[in-house]
């Protein structure tokens, strides 16, 4: 049962270019959850999907698409990468509603855009 | 949306020591409150949380209190060891799917 696995665990890029972060979770939970982490700010909810085949914006969306390819993956897209997007970036997932209990989170991918 | 304030940024104490951290919150729907432990270079893992029916909570050296009246909660951690050290994330959420989370404590127990 490995939980919740992210790829890849550190990537460098220059501006304009594009990207996926890959999440895939094997307990069988059908919310997944993207957070990036900066120091000093917590950690911020970009995107989620609350069951396969939705997907809703959280607190800072601008510049990221994502996909909820099936029940265990979920993946988050950086079309065009800038400075400003350089971060840790967490894929979290969960049974079902925030409130409903604890987020397992993944491992983390490190990004950094120069 | 929720808004969820931490205090302190940084805590250090000596080992055996208690460290006390505190949130505040600004969505009195919010009804469901966990503290997460982020160690240096690891991923975040919940160590306790609390729903709004309850006021206090505890688990061995941890516990967690809610104010509801004043929207505000706090992790008590007593007899602090080495292994306590990390940084702590306070959150909150409504019934929904988006968590809140503070900005975090840095907390260093001094051997």
């Amino acid at each position: 049962n490995a939980g919740v696995t992210q790829t890849p665990k550190f990537q460098v890029l220059k501006t304009g270019q594009s990207m996926t972060l890959q999440c895939a979770q094997d307990m069988n939970h059908n919310s997944m959850y993207w957070y990036r982490q900066d120091p000093g700010m917590g950690l911020r909810l970009i995107y989620y999907s609350a069951s396969e085949g939705t997907t809703d914006k959280g607190e800072v969306p601008n510049g990221y698409n994502v996909s909820r390819l099936n029940k265990r993956e979920f993946s988050l897209r950086l079309e065009s990468a800038a400075p400003s997007q350089t971060s840790v970036y967490f894929c979290a997932s969960s049974v079902g509603l925030a409130g409903a209990g604890e987020q397992y989170f993944g491992p983390g991918t490190r990004l950094t855009v120069t | 949306g929720e808004n969820v304030e931490q205090h302190p940024s940084t805590l250090s104490v000596q080992e055996g020591d208690s460290a006390v951290i505190k949130c505040t919150y600004s969505d009195s729907a919010s009804n469901y409150f966990p503290w997460y432990k982020q160690e240096l270079g690891k991923r975040p893992q919940l160590i306790i949380d609390i729903r709004s029916n309850v006021g206090e909570k505890k688990d061995q050296r941890i516990a967690v209190t809610l104010n509801k009246t004043a929207k505000h909660f706090s992790l008590h951690i007593t007899e602090t060891q080495p292994e306590d050290s990390a940084v702590y994330f306070c959150a909150a959420t409504p019934w929904d799917y988006k968590l809140s989370f503070g900005a975090g404590t840095t907390v260093t127990v001094r051997a």
